[in-house]
């Protein structure tokens, strides 16, 4: 059974920093892409991050460029998203995600999320 | 590419049919166009991938057509547990979800 599960989120005062972790379990985690998507209090989805099974292709949504960083350590079959210069508009569950095998562009397991609170 | 769900809030009865469309503002690259069911404080679940095949473990009442531009998710009968917000996602240049529909009863 595919696991993914997060951690690292908190509360954090406008323009500090967080790392978020997701320990993977269930599946060859090497072998995939994965991604990290969003969702703000009551609001929808966002995608924010995808990263490719060796770590050589990185995409992120244009609202966090220059300010988050994913990043990968199969190794250790864990996940990271690197938060910088957070904003109140960061605010928003994260969840860890992993992206389909086919290259078909959906995402197929997700973790329960980690809070992230951006608040003075 | 922007996609818009309607409507925003469908109200149902168990045992009625459900349909979500789903409309991109630009071609879906190879439709590949997703739908997700979240229900209050769970994670979403994927059901429907490429327009129209069903993820693994979901029951054949969850339908997924379409193609182009417009896309539709049917659940052909309403089950208690199926009330919930969906999203439709595409995956083009970038991926973006619709805003959600919620089936309520």
């Amino acid at each position: 059974e595919v696991q993914l599960v997060e951690s690292g989120g908190g509360l954090v005062q406008p323009g500090g920093s967080l790392r978020l972790s997701c320990g993977a379990s269930g599946f060859t985690f090497s072998m995939y892409w994965m991604s990290w998507v969003r969702q703000a209090p009551g609001k929808g989805l966002e995608w924010v991050a995808n990263i490719k099974e060796d770590g050589s292709e990185k995409y992120y949504v244009d609202s966090v460029k220059g300010r988050f960083t994913i990043s990968r350590d199969n190794a250790k079959n864990s996940l990271y998203l690197q938060t910088n210069s957070l904003r109140a508009e960061d605010t928003a569950v994260y969840y860890c995600v992993r992206y389909d095998s086919n290259g078909e562009g959906y995402f197929d397991n997700w973790g329960q999320g980690t809070l992230v609170t951006v608040s003075s | 590419i922007v996609l818009t769900q309607s409507p925003g809030t469908l109200s149902l009865s168990p045992g009625e049919r459900a349909t979500l469309s789903c409309r991109a503002s630009q071609n879906v690259f190879r439709n590949f166009l997703a739908w997700y069911q979240q229900k209050p404080g769970q994670a979403p679940r994927l059901l429907i991938y490429g327009a129209s095949s069903r993820a693994t473990g979901i029951p054949d009442r969850f339908s997924g057509s379409g193609s182009g531009t417009d896309f539709t998710l049917t659940i052909s009968r309403l089950e208690p547990e199926d009330f919930a917000v969906y999203y439709c996602q595409q995956h083009g240049s970038s991926w973006t979800f619709g805003q959600g529909t919620k089936v309520e009863i």
